[in-house]
């Protein structure tokens, strides 16, 4: 049990186009998804913490108009990359936990390759 | 979070226990211990967690001291599947997010 799904896993875009990474919790209910960001040969970066329902919340220094998040179901949180560009090229991860309790581990996606050419 | 302290890299023998410490004296008392790893370019899979006692799965063992400001994970026989970086993380209380740090790479060598 407790998978999560991501879709997609690689995606190439356009510079100006946006993106959007779908993160489905597939056999649970997570009232909370986080959103994370992974440069090359460097650690998962938190980028903001998305709860059902309601607004999500940013990291210092993560631009929130250019990283729409939704998360409008307990099993779906999405990730819309506005107006990419090459920076914004990287492995994004989402996680989730299950609701209720932190005895349970937080599950990860297997992660979206962003190329922005 | 309290912050976690891991050594950047180490190696094992293939069949060997790998024994990798973490550093968290700064922990306070509703914290849990998370444990991931990630092999290149997944996301990172979970493998325990804890709050006081010592646990065990099928993956690992996880041994937290009494005072609760160090832990050490414990992969009994190590296998080359077992290379990739391992993360130790505290998280719990009011603030359940899961911080990365720079964690642990693990080589398994043949």
């Amino acid at each position: 049990g407790a998978v999560v799904s991501q879709h997609p896993s690689w995606v190439i875009c356009k510079s100006g186009t946006s993106v959007k990474i779908e993160c489905r919790s597939l056999d649970f209910q997570a009232t909370t998804m986080f959103w994370y960001r992974q440069f090359p040969k460097q650690s998962l970066m938190l980028m903001a913490t998305s709860n059902e329902g309601s607004k999500a919340t940013y990291e210092q220094g993560v631009e929130k108009d250019k990283f729409l998040i939704n998360h409008a179901s307990l099993t779906l949180s999405t990730l819309t990359v506005t107006s990419a560009h090459p920076e914004d090229s990287s492995f994004y991860i989402c996680s989730a936990r299950r609701t209720g309790s932190l005895n349970y581990g937080y599950t990860f996606g297997s992660g979206t390759r962003l190329t922005v050419v | 979070d309290a912050k976690t302290t891991q050594p950047p890299s180490m190696d094992c023998a293939e069949g060997r226990a790998a024994n990798l410490p973490c550093n968290h004296s700064t922990i306070s008392g509703n914290e849990y211990v998370y444990w991931y790893r990630q092999i290149h370019s997944q996301g990172p899979q979970y493998i325990i967690h804890g709050l006081k006692n010592n646990e065990t799965n099928e993956m690992a063992s996880l041994i937290i001291t009494e005072d609760r400001k160090s832990s050490t994970l414990i992969l009994p026989h190590a296998t080359l599947r077992d290379t990739a970086v391992y993360y130790c993380i505290v998280t719990g209380g009011s603030n359940y997010k899961l911080t990365f740090g720079k964690g642990t790479l693990l080589t398994v060598n043949p």
